[in-house]
């Protein structure tokens, strides 16, 4: 069963433009939600994160929203640059105990064209 | 480079053999996770450690996985008698307590002939 869903496999933006990147989850006890950047061969990066408290958080060029009754989050890059092109996961952390792991969803992979 | 690292970054091994990966969290973050990604997935979790106590294990973590962190900073992850569905990326992370960020290392890609 996937708790964290995201439904596009792919994204293609031109640069300058806005990309936006969803995502869904089925479990009411998630708290905390993140979004990981992640180039080939390489580790995770985290971007940027809010808690269900929230549902909003601002870092520059990227935006979190998160509208709790709908379980739907999304990450907004304004505006989107070719550095930007890579595969975007969504994770959320706090179904129970204090183990705080992370569930991700499968990625989507954005490609920025020039 | 204070960010967490991973040794080796590659490795590629015959079916049946033992491998040892190794993980160094950021300074100071007492806890631990090590998660695997395979083709077309998320990481998905495998343990987590505060300090040297394992403290949870996912059902994906067969009998073959230990995962040790005997002073609380490095941790290491063993696989016996690898098999070619091992094969994948192993990724570490770390963070502080009360803090819900993980910051990850750059993964061990594992390949099983």
């Amino acid at each position: 069963d996937q708790q964290v869903k995201q439904n596009s496999p792919s994204l293609s933006v031109q640069e300058g433009r806005i990309s936006i990147l969803n995502c869904d989850y089925t479990n009411s006890m998630f708290d905390y939600f993140l979004w990981y950047k992640k180039y080939p061969a390489e580790g995770p990066t985290f971007l940027i994160s809010i808690s269900s408290i929230k549902d909003k958080n601002e870092d520059g060029r990227f935006t979190v929203f998160l509208n709790k009754s709908a379980k739907h989050l999304s990450l907004h890059i304004v505006p989107s640059q070719p550095g930007d092109s890579a595969v975007y996961f969504c994770a959320a952390s706090g179904e129970g105990g204090a183990t705080n792991k992370l569930i991700f969803g499968t990625g989507t992979l954005l490609a920025v064209q020039p | 480079d204070t960010g967490v690292s991973q040794d080796p970054r590659h490795k590629i091994t015959k079916r049946g053999q033992n491998v040892t990966f190794r993980c160094d969290p950021i300074s100071e973050h007492n806890r631990l996770y090590w998660y695997r990604q395979t083709l077309g997935q998320g990481p998905e979790f495998l343990t987590y450690f505060q300090n040297e106590a394992q403290l949870e294990k996912s059902r994906l973590l067969s009998d073959r996985f230990s995962a040790e962190r005997p002073k609380g900073s490095f941790s290491t992850l063993e696989i016996q008698r690898t098999e070619q569905g091992d094969s994948a990326m192993y990724l570490c992370a770390s963070t502080p307590t009360g803090r819900q960020t993980q910051y990850f290392g750059p993964g061990t890609r594992l390949l099983v002939l």
